[in-house]
């Protein structure tokens, strides 16, 4: 079974200042993907970054990075400068790779709450 | 990007009646959606997969005659909360996929509240 852990319930950062959010993870299966959200106090789940399990690089977007250290299993999120508006709850999440179906459930962490302080 | 509207965004009901949540995917066809419920400041919990044409799928310890899911359409699944109690007061949200490596749609999910 697909397991998330993340160990920081709950994160506080300077404003402007890069905070990396921990995300481990347990799967049996060789193909997958790794997903990071972050989750507002209004509720609604917004997609940050993805990282593939055959990705040799680390994934980037804009502010964010994935640090995917696959022997360790591991993809912690890094948010570099942070801003007042990241303040928010971040979930890890893995869905299963199948190349037959795109039904594969995902499975989140309980989530790390970040406060980014002026 | 895809965009998945959910509605209602909050509903308060009485005890005893039915609740229907809709998912509709805007811009692109979902026959995979899946329903979600979250407790203030923890996981999403996955409650079931629904699959177009055929009958959802549940995890286990959830309620099937309870949550009853539809998914007529490539575009539009409901969640139905038959018979409401206050401790199926929670946020649902729900989601639709395309491939593995296709990032999650979120709906902005619905706040019920049973009074």
């Amino acid at each position: 079974a697909q397991k998330i852990t993340q160990t920081q319930p709950g994160m506080f950062v300077q404003e402007k200042e890069a905070v990396t959010l921990d995300c481990t993870y347990d799967t049996s299966d060789q193909s997958y993907g790794l997903f990071w959200y972050k989750q507002p106090s209004s509720g609604e789940m917004i997609f940050l970054i993805y990282q593939g399990s055959y990705d040799e690089q680390n994934a980037t977007e804009g502010r964010y990075s994935l640090n995917f250290q696959k022997a360790r299993k591991s993809a912690n999120l890094v948010i570099s400068a942070s801003q007042l508006g990241d303040s928010a709850m971040y979930f890890c999440a893995m869905r299963e790779g199948n190349y037959n179906t795109n039904a594969g459930k995902s499975t989140f962490g309980d989530g790390t709450t970040l406060t980014v302080k002026p | 990007g895809a965009v998945v509207s959910q509605h209602p965004s909050r509903v308060i009901c009485k005890s005893g009646t039915s609740v229907k949540i809709e998912c509709r995917s805007l811009d692109f066809q979902a026959t995979t959606m899946f329903w979600y419920r979250q407790f203030p400041k923890q996981s999403l919990m996955l409650m079931a997969t629904s699959n177009e044409g055929s009958k959802a799928t549940y995890e286990q310890g959830v309620e099937k005659d309870k949550f009853l899911i539809n998914h007529a359409s490539l575009t539009l699944s409901t969640l139905t909360v038959t018979s409401a109690h206050p401790e199926d007061s929670s946020f649902y949200i729900c989601s639709a996929t395309g491939f593995y490596n296709s990032p999650l749609h979120f709906g902005n999910g619905t706040r019920l509240t049973v009074t």
